[in-house]
């Protein structure tokens, strides 16, 4: 079965220090993962996709990277404004382009 | 602004209403998805379209009916609302099987 497992739940930090974000995940034959920012009262935004294990990718203050079984969401130097929930997923291995999502990350940043 | 629209944004409703809350994008996507959004529960899928006059059921699809007439419109009907169905709804569509979905704001659904 496709799943999807973020942690931590919930994160603080101070500005300027940095962290990262887990997501582990089991699908059969890996088609995307993806990761969503989203603001409180909005829909998700869409960050980053990577297809394969090595990959890299960067935004700003953050950068996604991938394994066989997890993807990192490393924030460097975090800013007040990157204060919001991260949203992780899968594409499904059944072939209907569905995404799968962790139940995300809120993260807040203090300053 | 190209994107994906979602009407109502906010709605209340008496147990038993019927009401159906619309989907639109104009960039020309294929695949369409209907979620809901509970705390603690993360996104779960209702209902998704992978073309128009196509629909399939998600995870979560009892007491939801949905109608994919024309590509840009997605529509989800409750048939008789219950306070189960407190919740908010996205829309997302993509153009490709691997390529992330455009989310649309939300309907923040109240059932009474």
């Amino acid at each position: 079965e496709d799943q999807v497992t973020q942690s931590p739940e919930a994160l603080r930090l101070q500005e300027g220090e940095s962290s990262s974000l887990n997501c582990s995940y089991t699908v059969s034959g890996l088609r995307g993962l993806f990761w969503y920012r989203q603001d409180p009262g909005k829909g998700p935004e869409f960050l980053f996709t990577l297809y394969s294990a090595g990959e890299e990718k960067e935004k700003e203050r953050l950068k996604a990277t991938l394994t066989k079984k997890e993807s990192f969401l490393h924030i460097t130097a975090p800013k007040p404004e990157d204060s919001a929930t991260y949203l992780c997923a899968v594409t499904s291995s059944d072939n209907t382009g569905k995404l799968i999502f962790g139940q995300g990350t809120t993260l807040q940043v203090k300053p | 602004n190209a994107g994906v629209t979602q009407t109502p944004k906010f709605r209340v409703l008496k147990t038993g209403q019927s009401m159906t809350l619309l989907c639109a994008q104009d960039m020309n996507h294929e695949y369409m998805y209907w979620y809901r959004q509970d705390p603690g529960m993360g996104l779960r899928l209702i209902h998704y379209s992978v073309g128009e006059g196509t629909t399939a059921k998600g995870e979560v699809p009892d007491g939801y009916n949905v109608s994919r007439l024309k590509k840009q419109n997605f529509l989800l009907g409750l048939e008789s609302a219950a306070p189960s169905q407190t919740s908010v709804y996205f829309c997302a569509s993509t153009i490709s099987r691997v390529y992330g979905y455009t989310f649309g704001s939300g309907t923040r659904l109240t059932v009474v």
